[in-house]
């Protein structure tokens, strides 16, 4: 089975932290994304990244930055934690096969609070 | 450009059948997929339908796929109170890599 594990359930921080949110996927997956879910909103797609160092901006950006280091792990990074970061936030996985992507397999999210 | 709808909520007995429905407007979709988030909880992959495919069954669950009215639907037989969570439905694009996601159906199965 495909393991994508987040570093974190909760965790609360506040304004002005630099927070990090760790992802790591043991399925050896091309992409890796990162959503935030908020109520009314549905999920909303933060960066994803394709490759290692690769990375693409998604529909909400701005705020946050990414690092892939390794194939493995896709670094969610708050530079300056505002209190509309207050979010539940998935990472997700998938494997790249041609021009075709298989499905996401998403961890169980952290829920984090900016105080 | 892309959208996918859902209904907010539906509520069923436990033992009857649900159908959840979805639209979507991007005719090129290549793959559409189900999941399901218990609460406090990610989201679990149900199952995924091809687009050139119209139905897709897996056990309880049940995918159908009109791709006229560009109309996604999932049906669960005999449905369980375990099977109370929210539902998205997503669709992904020609050789895309992002999911655009439905807002999600809340099914309350009562006993």
């Amino acid at each position: 089975d495909v393991k994508v594990t987040q570093s974190s359930r909760y965790l609360v921080k506040r304004t002005g932290e630099k927070v990090f949110l760790e992802c790591v996927q043991d399925m050896d997956h091309e992409n890796m994304f990162w959503y935030r879910q908020d109520p009314g909103l549905g999920l909303r797609l933060i960066y994803f990244s394709y490759d290692v160092k690769m990375k693409e901006k998604g529909d909400i950006p701005e705020g946050y930055s990414v690092s892939r280091e390794k194939k493995e792990r896709f670094s969610l990074i708050l530079e300056s934690a505002s209190t509309n970061q207050t979010s539940m936030y998935l990472c997700a996985s998938s494997y790249q096969r041609g021009v075709y992507n298989q499905p996401q397999h998403f961890g169980d999210g952290t829920r984090l609070s900016i105080l | 450009g892309e959208d996918v709808e859902q209904s907010l909520f539906l509520s069923v007995r436990e033992g009857d059948s649900s159908v959840i429905n979805c639209t979507y407007t991007d005719s090129s979709s290549t793959y559409l997929y189900w999941y399901k988030q218990e609460p406090g909880a990610g989201l679990q992959l149900l199952t995924y339908i091809f687009s050139n495919m119209d139905m897709k069954q897996d056990q309880r669950l049940t995918v159908l796929l009109n791709k006229k009215d560009k109309h996604l639907s999932l049906r669960i037989a005999d449905t369980q109170t375990g099977d109370s969570a929210i539902y998205f439905c997503a669709e992904i694009l020609n050789a895309g890599n992002m999911l655009t996601f439905g807002g999600g159906t809340r099914l309350m199965v009562k006993p």
